[in-house]
């Protein structure tokens, strides 16, 4: 079973340019996660959907910030315009449908590396 | 405010066992995860307390203290290959949030 897939890699833009990441959950994963570390500090929550509906969007930083996932499958997450502040690791994570009283294993991806120079 | 505390590195030798240590301060607390990062990986999921008490997952055990918001990652029979970043991780509220510490860098030397 393939995992959480991430794309691009890297990228590395100007300030004031656009730039959209991508994520693929886990197939069969409702829940989909959204995470970014910068600097080397811990790693935030940014924003959770379940299938394509937004459950929790208190980790955006700002309207700079779009989150969406179109079908429930896919997510893509858009920085328009990006700041030098937005440089870090994006992750991505995904788990099964919440079962009541039951921790479900988050799984994530290998992150999107994005400079904003 | 909502925070995690763990060292920032450890360093230890092959065939030891060490202890990483985290505690939380959060709003909410529906149990304490611990994950393993390779450079330029993926974070990968090692161990999930929600009770009290110390889960055994192979080399790897998990302790959890909920009255004093206190848990630790103990590795056992260290190899080379975990050398790696650990986080510890709350899961804060309803939805399944996690709330993460800053890391702990373990470097194993032979």
């Amino acid at each position: 079973e393939a995992g959480v897939t991430q794309f691009p890699s890297h990228s590395v833009i100007e300030k004031g340019q656009t730039v959209t990441l991508r994520c693929d959950p886990i197939s069969g994963h409702d829940n989909l996660y959204w995470y970014r570390r910068v600097m080397g500090k811990e790693i935030k929550f940014l924003l959770h959907f379940v299938k394509e509906s937004k459950q929790d969007e208190s980790g955006m930083p700002n309207n700079r910030f779009l989150a969406e996932r179109t079908g429930g499958t896919y997510s893509t997450l858009k920085v328009q315009p990006a700041e030098l502040e937005d440089s870090g690791v994006y992750f991505c994570a995904s788990s099964q449908e919440r079962a009541s009283g039951r921790q479900e294993t988050q799984y994530f991806g290998p992150g999107t590396r994005l400079l904003v120079l | 405010g909502q925070s995690l505390e763990q060292p920032s590195e450890v360093t230890a030798v092959e065939g030891a066992i060490v202890q990483i240590n985290c505690t939380y301060q959060t709003s909410g607390f529906y149990g304490l995860s611990w994950y393993q990062q390779h450079d330029g990986g993926a974070p990968t999921f090692l161990s999930y307390n929600a009770l009290d008490g110390l889960e055994e997952t192979g080399r790897f055990s998990s302790f959890l203290s909920r009255s004093d918001s206190y848990g630790y990652l103990l590795l056992q029979e260290l190899q080379m290959k975990d050398s790696a970043s650990y986080f510890c991780a709350v899961r804060s509220g309803g939805y399944n949030k996690l709330i993460f510490g800053a890391g702990t860098r373990l470097a194993v030397h032979p």
